[in-house]
């Protein structure tokens, strides 16, 4: 069975700051992955499918990418609506696992 | 602008059953696949099931599947998940959404708010 390792689970940072979450397949899924922003009472939000192709809407300091198995979400220049928990999400396979969720808090 | 609400979350017994509705408005809904996706209190999202754009085809997983179904209603532009059997593992904040044709039916590009879902005795 596929499983999604995401990292970290916890964040803190500045504002301005540029953070890094990295999801890991322990299997080939391809470039199908998706990157999903939650806050409480919010409906979550896609931000990221297909690895790197950035959802209409979205601003450009979040970026995605692909190495093999391994893919990483990038939000540059952090502002204060990005804190809120970030979901990694395979549909490669008919799982369709998320990952653990990385929680970017405000230092 | 594109809405989903879902309804029909609320306390109920293990081994009972519960009917979500998902009211869908300001898109095309014949168009589109819908998912049920959970999140336990204090744990991550979980993705329940799944139904095509024209309902003949149902995907769950392995921890609902044989317990719950999905219909849709294309006059009334709402999705149903039929939840059987319930147990307190069920215990949780239900959302609904909707996936459109670009790869695969599998991305979700809106979400509605959730219902929550208490499963206990």
């Amino acid at each position: 069975d596929v499983q999604m390792t995401q990292s970290p689970s916890n964040l803190s940072v500045f504002i301005g700051d540029t953070v890094t979450i990295t999801c890991r397949a322990n299997q080939n899924i391809g470039p199908w992955l998706a990157w999903y922003q939650i806050k409480p009472g919010r409906a979550p939000k896609l931000l990221i499918f297909k690895a790197s192709s950035l959802e209409s809407g979205v601003p450009s300091r979040f970026s995605g990418s692909r190495s093999g198995t391994q893919f990483t979400l990038t939000i540059n220049n952090l502002q204060p609506e990005d804190f809120a928990t970030y979901y990694c999400q395979e549909y490669g396979t008919n799982s369709r696992i998320f990952g653990q969720g990385t929680k970017v808090e405000i230092k | 602008q594109v809405q989903l609400v879902e309804s029909g979350g609320g306390v109920v017994q293990p081994l009972m059953s519960l009917r979500l509705s998902c009211a869908a408005s300001g898109f095309a809904f014949n168009s589109y696949a819908f998912y049920w996706v959970r999140q336990a209190p204090g744990k991550g999202l979980e993705w329940v099931g799944l139904i095509s754009f024209d309902g003949i085809n149902q995907y769950f997983s392995a921890s609902v599947k044989g317990r719950f179904t999905m219909s849709r209603d294309d006059s009334s532009n709402t999705v149903y998940l039929h939840m059987n059997r319930l147990s307190p593992d069920d215990t949780g904040i239900y959302y609904c959404a909707r996936a459109p044709p670009r790869d695969g039916y599998n991305t979700l590009d809106s979400w509605g708010q959730g219902t929550l879902v208490s499963v206990s005795s």
